[in-house]
């Protein structure tokens, strides 16, 4: 079975201060994942996806997260935080049933705060 | 290319009452996956239809249910509304399928009085 686990519900950074989200996933084999970002009222937008390639995996608005397998994590970083940044974000485990027709699974969310 | 649609944004319906959801996915995506998204319980799967078929159902009763037309618009139906039942109702549609990225649309938010 698959699961995520997003371990700080809430964090905050000053602007240009780095960003720091992680996530844990459990997986019987290997895993899509994916970080997705959702602002107030909005509906959900991808950021990154991991799918087996590279482990270090590059996306929107300068983000980028790392898949580590031994420590079964993929934490989200940026270098610098924009005001822009505030919102809340999901960590995602593709989940495959035993048919092999998968759905997402999403971590509890990670509030980013920005302060001025 | 235009987005993922979903109407109406917004409703209010009262308990006992039914509801029907819309989501027009991106054109040429044949995946549509439905969420419920509230403050206790997060994100949670509903159900994936692809070609017209549900392929895929989360842990929802037997109230919840979907389909999808040959031109892959899906509607989702819930019946005889709880007041629990208000949440943000999120649609996605995929290319390949609903293990693989989805392109959300903004959602329907539905309270129920």
């Amino acid at each position: 079975a698959q699961s995520v686990t997003q371990l700080d519900s809430h964090v905050s950074v000053s602007e240009g201060t780095p960003v720091l989200l992680r996530c844990n996933y459990s997986s019987s084999y290997s895993p899509s994942l994916f970080w997705y970002v959702q602002h107030p009222n909005k509906g959900l937008q991808l950021l990154l996806k991991y799918t087996s390639a590279a482990t270090l995996v590059k996306g929107i608005n300068g983000f980028e997260a790392e898949f580590k397998k031994s420590e079964t994590s993929f934490h989200l970083t940026k270098p610098s935080a924009h005001m822009s940044d505030a919102a809340e974000y999901f960590c995602v485990v593709s989940g495959a049933l035993s048919t092999g027709i998968g759905k997402l699974i999403f971590g509890q969310g990670t509030t980013l705060q920005v302060k001025p | 290319k235009a987005g993922v649609t979903q109407t109406p944004r917004y409703l209010i319906k009262t308990r006992g009452q039914q509801v029907t959801l819309s989501c027009s996915p991106i054109s040429g995506h044949r995946s549509v996956s439905w969420y419920q998204q509230t403050p206790g319980q997060g994100l949670q799967f509903l159900f994936e239809y692809f070609s017209e078929t549900q392929r895929n159902k989360g842990n929802f009763p037997g109230r919840f249910s979907g389909r999808q037309f040959s031109n892959s618009r899906s509607e989702m139906n819930v019946s005889t509304l709880e007041l629990g039942d208000s949440a943000l109702y999120l649609c996605a549609s995929s290319l390949l399928g609903a293990q693989n990225e989805q392109f959300f649309g903004p959602g329907t938010r539905l309270t129920v009085l």
